[in-house]
């Protein structure tokens, strides 16, 4: 099955840029889909396709994704950012989704 | 506007059963595929199950083969989740989530999860 690896926890001061990566093999031939769940919160989908950002979301949100990385990233970060986020993509070998591990992204 | 309700988590013993279900609104449900995703405490995202549009393409995770069942109600815009012979491991918030679904002539398959129910928690322990 594809595992997906994303780094445990990520720390940005306020209006700095955060990057949060995933890593997979290939994973750049894939489509990256990107989640954003606050504390006692249901996900929300923040990145769509690698870098389509869902109506509603601001354009600080951005995804890119090529090799074996791909990377959403949040400008001018503020502290209503700090959730785990998450990426997922399309197991095409065992015929469904699969997720990463998740981030935790601390805002200082 | 769109929405997804959970509802029928609770506690049940190990070897119990739980029956899920969700309430969507504010879109044509028979239209999509819809998937099940369950989050135990403290931990990641866990894709449990999906049924496509007509209830006529089914697959679950391994972890749940043979013991759950999905199924859908188009006629009443309802995803259900029946859990069967439940163990500690299975305890979790489940979700439902509506699953944009596109598949290219190349065989590709591209799926995303939008939007997500509130959740539903359910608890396995004696």
């Amino acid at each position: 099955s594809y595992v997906l690896t994303q780094p445990p926890s990520v720390s940005v001061a306020p209006g700095k840029t955060a990057r949060i990566t995933c890593g997979g093999n290939n994973i750049g031939s894939k489509s990256v889909h990107w989640y954003q769940q606050k504390p006692g919160q249901a996900p929300v989908l923040v990145i769509y396709d690698d870098s389509d950002r869902p109506s509603g979301i601001p354009e600080r949100f951005s995804g890119s994704n090529s090799g074996n990385t791909a990377t959403l990233t949040i400008s001018r970060v503020e502290a209503g950012d700090e959730a785990d986020y998450y990426c997922q993509v399309w197991d095409s070998s065992s015929d469904h989704p699969v997720f990463g591990g998740g981030t935790k992204l601390t805002v200082l | 506007q769109v929405q997804l309700v959970e509802s029928g988590g609770g506690l049940v013993k190990p070897g119990g059963s739980l029956r899920l279900s969700c309430a969507a609104s504010g879109f044509t449900f028979s239209d999509y595929y819809m998937s099940w995703i369950r989050q135990a405490p403290g931990k990641g995202l866990e894709w449990v199950s999906y049924i496509s549009s007509s209830g006529s393409t089914i697959y679950y995770a391994d972890s749940v083969k043979g013991r759950f069942t999905i199924s859908r109600d188009n006629a009443k815009n309802s995803l259900y989740l029946q859990m069967n012979s439940l163990r500690a491991e299975d305890t979790a918030v489940y979700y439902c989530a509506r699953d944009q679904r596109q598949y290219y002539y190349d065989s590709r398959v591209i799926s995303w999860f939008d939007p997500w129910g509130q959740g539903t928690l359910v608890t396995v322990s004696s």
